[in-house]
């Protein structure tokens, strides 16, 4: 059972290039996250998926864009980018169910330079 | 506005038993989470309250108020492996998480 999956696990970037980060899961769940996480910060929501098909906007959108086009997968889009984007990424998913636990993927290591 | 308030970083010895606190503040309340983080990895479940009270487990203990919105999350019997960062999150009325910044734990012999 892989659980959560992301790749990849480390990249370097040009500023202004574009690439793409994958999840995911093989547990069948409902919800997903893409958070990013820097030093002395807690975890900020990127942009999150109640479902197959839908996306929403977390706390810090701006810059990215994501896709579930399947419910198993949920895709980030840097558009151009940019060095304040230099951070680890972290995939979740859960059920939805209350209480249910989070999972989360092991982390993708970006830096922009 | 919703937050999460748990302390920088706390220090205890090997075998001693530390308390981290959480206070939080969100727009309906579905429960509130505990994590463990190590340093370069991801963040690993620990608990989950949504009822007042102390849960229990193993070395890990978890209690919430939610009139106080107040959680802590106690260790016992600490060992050099829980030098961590514990993360406090409470799940609002839409089920989002609300993240605190971390709390770093360092554990001295």
């Amino acid at each position: 059972n892989a659980g959560v999956t992301q790749t990849p696990k480390f990249r370097v970037l040009k500023t202004g290039q574009s690439m793409t980060l994958l999840c995911a899961q093989d547990m069948n769940h409902e919800y997903m996250y893409w958070y990013r996480q820097d030093p002395g910060m807690g975890l900020r929501l990127i942009h999150y998926s109640v479902g197959e098909g839908t996306t929403a906007k977390g706390e810090v959108p701006d810059g990215y864009n994501v896709s579930r086009l399947k419910k198993q997968n949920f895709l980030l889009g840097l558009e151009s980018a940019a060095p304040s984007q230099t951070s680890v990424y972290f995939c979740a998913s859960t059920s939805g169910i209350e209480g249910n636990t989070i999972y989360f993927g092991e982390g993708s290591w970006l830096t922009v330079v | 506005g919703q937050n999460i308030d748990q302390p920088t970083e706390m220090t205890a010895t090997e075998g001693a038993i530390v308390q981290i606190n959480c206070t939080y503040q969100t727009s309906g309340f579905n429960g509130l989470f505990w994590y463990q983080q190590h340093a370069g990895e991801a963040p690993t479940f620990l608990s989950y309250n949504v009822l007042d009270g102390l849960e229990e487990k193993g070395r890990f203990s978890s209690f919430l108020s939610r009139s106080k919105g107040y959680s802590y999350l106690l260790l016992k019997e600490l060992q050099m492996k829980d030098s961590a960062s514990y993360l406090c999150a409470a799940m609002d009325s839409n089920y989002q998480l609300i993240w605190g910044a971390g709390t770093k734990l360092i554990i001295k012999p």
